[in-house]
């Protein structure tokens, strides 16, 4: 059962415009939420992070917006670019007996059109 | 530079023959794990390691073995590999979170792409 759910498979957007990509998850125990993204034949690279204690955090062109209540996570794009194009995964962790533990939602590609 | 490797990026072996995915980091990251990917279930964790000596079962451990003798290297076993177990693997490390309010990303190796047949 997956605790970190990204339902949107692809995301296609205007050079330009915002590029607003989903994150959900399941556990409350989950207190540091990170976006990656991933080109071709790489691997992920950390991209933003957001603790539980904060809602918003903003760098450069990427934003990451939490909604603890709902469960919900999210990254703004503005303004997207074709470099952008790639697929992100949002993943979470939670403290647990002093290990570390990621969890994966299963990625969105992005396309962004010139 | 600060990096994760892996090797060999690409394999196909045959049922049944055992191999070995090297993964190897130069940050002094004490934990490391392993991922794989598949279509439409994202990044699933295998084994993940604490420090050296120290490993335990992620998501999916079923058919995988790991080892952690030496802190800069995390070796993926699969002693008799299957077809189910074709997929793209991902080596990834980080400091290891000890207190609440340390937060650290993981380091990703760039993958190996295992076929088995």
């Amino acid at each position: 059962d997956q605790q970190v759910k990204q339902n949107s498979p692809s995301l296609s957007v205007q050079e330009g415009r915002i590029s607003i990509l989903n994150c959900d998850y399941t556990n409350s125990m989950f207190d540091y939420f990170l976006w990656y993204k991933k080109y071709p034949a790489e691997g992920p690279t950390f991209l933003i992070s957001i603790s539980s204690i904060k809602d918003k955090n903003e760098d450069g062109r990427f934003t990451v917006f939490l909604n603890k209540s709902a469960k919900h996570l999210s990254l703004h794009i503005v303004p997207s670019q074709p470099g952008d194009s790639a697929v992100y995964f949002c993943a979470a962790s939670a403290v647990k007996d002093n290990f570390n533990k990621f969890y994966f939602g299963s990625g969105t590609k992005l396309n962004v059109k010139p | 530079e600060a990096q994760v490797t892996q090797n060999p990026r690409y394999l196909i072996t045959v049922t049944g023959k055992k191999l070995t995915v090297t993964c190897s980091q130069n940050m002094n990251h004490e934990y490391m794990s392993w991922y794989r990917q598949d279509p439409g279930l994202g990044l699933r964790q295998i084994y993940y390691s604490m420090n050296v000596e120290v490993t335990d079962k992620g998501d999916v451990p079923e058919g995988y073995k790991v080892s952690r003798k030496e802190k800069r290297n995390f070796p993926l076993i699969l002693e008799s590999p299957s077809p189910n177990q074709t997929s793209l693997y991902f080596c990834a490390s980080s400091l290891r979170r000890v207190i609440r309010t340390s937060y650290y990303e993981q380091y990703f190796g760039p993958g190996t792409r295992l076929t088995v047949t």
